[in-house]
């Protein structure tokens, strides 16, 4: 099973809102991953935990703020949102090598933002 | 650094033609290389990869051959169908470097049509 999910599908937020996106994964991998993707491009890594720490933080806004509470979930808390923030939000897992996060990367269906 | 280059689409072909996708890397060490699929509306999936030289990745009628003395990956496919329309994503990784990022390519959208 190669599966990743993630919820809600799509979601639709004010600027003033907060809510969260969620994503899990019950291959026992301890990499997961944030990425948003705009139409169009290729996605862009926002956040890597591995073994439920943050090890990698693009330098993303505050407004976004990534949450591990166990190795098979990962949330991702959204506040105060701009429309720029507009994008398909996909949540990837991976095993862990010896060497590093240079495992294969599986991808959620991903979920849909949009901030009016 | 690392990056991957493949092929600026659009690539529109008719159904049953035959495919490939261009892809060519620059990295240090040895990366793996991959293949992702994303569907209109969906997120990506796997499609393929490969994780030494010579290694040849294949899936759903679709095949790739890592090419250390080239850098490149290119995704073939005999005859595509109208299911194949799809942003077709190259990607590399390196391995044993720590927590260096999967790296992708812009992507190429494939239109096939009837």
């Amino acid at each position: 099973d190669t599966e990743v999910t993630q919820t809600p599908k799509h979601l639709v937020m004010g600027m003033t809102n907060k809510k969260s996106l969620k994503c899990e994964q019950h291959m026992g991998h301890r990499a997961m991953y944030w990425y948003k993707q705009k139409a169009k491009k290729p996605p862009e890594l926002m956040f890597v935990y591995s073994y439920e720490k943050l090890s990698i933080n693009e330098s993303v806004p505050s407004r976004f703020s990534p949450e591990c509470p166990n190795s098979s979930l990962l949330n991702l808390h959204l506040h105060a949102l701009q429309p720029e923030d507009s994008a398909l939000y996909l949540c990837a897992s991976s095993q862990v090598e010896a060497g590093g996060l240079g495992d294969t990367q599986y991808f959620g269906p991903g979920t849909r933002l949009t901030v009016l | 650094g690392n990056s991957v280059t493949q092929m600026e689409g659009p690539v529109t072909l008719s159904e049953e033609a035959f495919l490939t996708i261009n892809c060519t890397y620059t990295a240090t060490g040895y990366p793996s290389l991959f293949w992702y699929v994303q569907y209109p509306g969906e997120g990506l999936q796997l499609l393929l990869k490969a994780t030494k030289a010579d290694d040849k990745g294949s899936n759903k009628g679709f095949e790739a051959t890592y090419r250390k003395e080239t850098t490149s990956f290119h995704l073939e496919k005999g005859s595509v169908q109208v299911s194949d329309s799809a942003v077709y994503f190259c990607a590399l990784i390196r391995r044993n470097s720590g927590n260096t990022p999967l790296v992708f390519g812009k992507g190429t959208r494939l239109s096939v049509i009837a």
